[in-house]
């Protein structure tokens, strides 16, 4: 069965960058797109971007385009996600979501979600 | 920048119908998805490509779409669908995905 696996929570203060994986499994991880949204506390979803794993473009969302990098690595399956010059408007939980079918507007699989803390 | 526009809030008692807006322009060229978030958990896709469900999703819920509006439909709602709900698309160029601010169901 698909699995999606996050990293663990993370803190860091103003001004640093986070690195967050997603380790995938039970699929052919070059067939299907990855996607990144993030949820800020008692907020909506925010989408980030998006990389094609098999190879590696990728688009982002414009209010972070400048601070954020996605990667992947296909020997272990997992995607990366690196945002810097973090702000406390940054504090959220980070979720990777494959998408369905190879439609790359469907989120039919959902990582467990990363938080991510940014505080002085 | 592009929106979807969604009702904060629906309530319904037990056994009626709820149905949960989502309008854009760009919605009469692009797909929409819905999924489905309790407390503390991930979302869940319960339509894709406006009213297709995915296996595991009761038939008691349902999308459709006319024109610039797309509408998800529960029918016979329990206590167990009560969840914030959010719409999802593309713009008209495809390039970006867009959420709508999502819709807290209450079931009453």
């Amino acid at each position: 069965q698909v699995q999606l696996v996050q990293s663990g929570a993370e803190v860091k203060k103003p001004g640093a960058s986070v690195k967050l994986s997603c380790e995938a499994s039970g699929y052919t991880f070059t067939n299907y797109y990855m996607h990144w949204v993030r949820q800020a506390p008692g907020q909506g979803l925010e989408w980030m971007g998006v990389i094609n794993p098999s190879g590696g473009s990728t688009s982002y969302a414009q209010q972070f385009q400048g601070r954020i990098t996605m990667t992947r690595d296909t020997s272990t399956s997992t995607v990366n996600m690196e945002l810097s010059s973090l702000r406390s408007e940054d504090t959220a939980v980070y979720y990777c979501a494959r998408d369905h079918t190879g439609d790359v507007y469907e989120l039919g699989y959902w990582g467990q979600g990363t938080l991510v803390t940014v505080s002085s | 920048s592009y929106e979807l526009t969604q009702p904060p809030s629906v309530s319904v008692s037990p056994g009626q119908t709820a149905r949960i807006t989502c309008s854009a322009d760009a919605l009469a060229k692009q797909y929409a998805y819905w999924y489905q978030q309790k407390p503390g958990q991930a979302p869940v896709m319960v339509i894709y490509r406006d009213s297709e469900r995915p296996s595991g999703i009761p038939e008691r819920i349902s999308g459709s779409s006319s024109g610039t509006t797309v509408t998800l439909t529960i029918s016979g709602v329990q206590a167990e669908d009560e969840a914030d709900y959010y719409c999802q698309s593309a713009d008209s160029s495809g390039t970006y995905v867009v959420f709508g601010g999502g819709t807290k169901l209450t079931v009453l």
